[in-house]
């Protein structure tokens, strides 16, 4: 069965750092593109950008470049989504879904982050 | 950037009536399409793709229509469990993905 199991919710302040995890399991992690969506509180879905975990090619949604690093461990099956300072706009849940060709079929439970001001 | 916008915002349907969704492209996207549903607390799921194709276990009352920039997607019979909030997805223009604005499909 294919899993996507992310790291538990996060309580921050303004301008500290985050890493959040995405642990895939039940396929080959390393030949999929795993994708990061942000949905802030009651507003829709934003793709901020996709790792192909083989070779860590990054594409990332302009929006979001610079923003936020995304990054992958290949031999421990995980993909992660970090910031280096957080701001309160940044609260949102956060999902990481496999892309199964180009569309995400299979997704995490989500992570929920936290900033205050 | 492709924009992609959904229509109406909210669906006010009752149960086993017919709920027809509506997703708009800015500019040709083929039929590469996916819809998607999230219901209240949950991550969403995929239901279509490649605009027309139901993904593995999804009821047959769901159904994908549509190429270029006009996209439909069919519940044919709502059931109680099918209130929730559906998007559309483009990824016609990879690695360049977008999602619409979604729409609410609610108890008449």
């Amino acid at each position: 069965e294919v899993q996507l199991v992310q790291s538990g919710a996060e309580v921050k302040k303004a301008g500290e750092s985050l890493k959040i995890s995405c642990k895939g399991s039940g396929f080959t992690f390393r030949s999929h593109w795993i994708g990061w969506v942000r949905q802030r509180p009651g507003k829709g879905l934003e793709w901020m950008g996709t790792i192909y975990p083989g070779d860590s090619d990054v594409r990332y949604n302009p929006t979001f470049q610079g923003q936020v690093t995304i990054s992958a461990d290949k031999s421990i099956t995980t993909a992660y989504l970090q910031w280096s300072s957080l701001k309160a706009s940044d609260t949102a849940t956060y999902y990481c879904a496999r892309q199964w060709t180009k569309e995400f079929d299979s997704w995490g439970q989500g992570t929920l982050v936290t900033v205050s001001s | 950037e492709i924009v992609m916008t959904q229509s109406p915002a909210t669906l006010s349907v009752s149960p086993g009536e017919r709920a027809t969704l509506s997703c708009r492209a800015s500019q040709s996207i083929s039929s590469d399409l996916a819809w998607y549903q999230q219901k209240p607390g949950q991550a969403p799921r995929l239901l279509i793709y490649e605009a027309s194709t139901r993904a593995t276990g999804i009821p047959a009352r769901f159904s994908g229509s549509g190429s270029g920039t006009e996209f439909t997607l069919t519940i044919s019979s709502l059931q109680s469990e099918d209130f929730a909030i559906y998007y559309c997805q483009q990824y016609n223009k990879w690695p360049l993905l977008s999602f619409g604005g979604g729409t609410k499909v609610e108890s008449k």
